[in-house]
């Protein structure tokens, strides 16, 4: 079964750069079947998704976010990584990793505090 | 972009009721060419991350209960909870996947206990 776990620092400042990285169990990042992404949900909000890499390494991104949001794969350790460039409050939020095809399924989920 | 709105906002509904939550897409999810709806519901209990209950409208996750069920077509979608138990109480959320890799959700709907 896919397990997926963010890692990455709870606590970043303003105009900084903000830096996850999800590690896959269970299954290859290699797969043709699914998409890796990331989501966003700031404390009692709704869900949004941030952008997403496929097996190829192409990338698709939230036109919103698109200027500050890179996200790349390293197929060698099984993993995928988000940064967030220029961040500031607005930006606090639980960050999702996570794999879909027909249905999302969820990393446990890292709280990303932006604050001085 | 595919804006999903979900109705209502919040529900309270006494244990054993039925729960039922709208969603609607601003444009139709309904993929022509095979005839599915590429559209999926969410439960999230405080501090978890969303669970998958619904995927292609209709079909149920392995492993939920038979009293969550999806319904709809093209743009207008219902989740329906049978007979709400205590554990159902959470945030239910709708989300497209047909602009994958592109997803968008609905606001969310709180389900409470009566």
């Amino acid at each position: 079964q896919l397990q997926l776990q963010e890692s990455g620092p709870g606590l970043v400042k303003p105009s900084e750069t903000l830096s996850l990285t999800c590690t896959v169990s269970g299954g290859s990042i290699s797969s043709s079947s699914y998409y890796w992404g990331w989501i966003r949900q700031p404390p009692g909000k709704g869900l949004e998704w941030i952008g997403s890499i496929y097996y190829s390494g192409i990338t698709y991104y939230n036109p919103s976010l698109k200027s500050r949001v890179t996200i790349s794969v390293d197929t060698s350790k099984n993993q995928f990584s988000l940064k967030l460039s220029s961040v500031t409050a607005a930006d606090t939020a639980v960050y999702y990793c996570a794999s879909y095809s027909s249905g999302v399924y969820w990393g446990q989920g890292t709280l990303v505090t932006v604050s001085s | 972009d595919i804006v999903m709105t979900q109705s209502p906002d919040s529900l309270a509904v006494s244990l054993g009721e039925r729960a039922t939550i709208n969603c609607k897409s601003s444009q139709s999810v309904l993929y022509s060419s095979n005839n599915k709806n590429y559209l999926a519901w969410y439960q999230q209990k405080p501090g978890q991350p969303p669970k998958l209950l619904i995927y292609w409208a209709s079909t149920r996750e392995s492993g939920v209960p038979d009293r969550f069920s999806g319904s709809g077509s093209g743009t207008d979608f219902t989740l329906t909870i049978s007979s709400l138990q205590a554990e159902d109480v959470a945030v239910y959320y709708c989300q497209q996947y047909y602009n994958t890799p592109a997803l968008t959700f609905g606001g969310g709907t709180k389900v409470e206990i009566k």
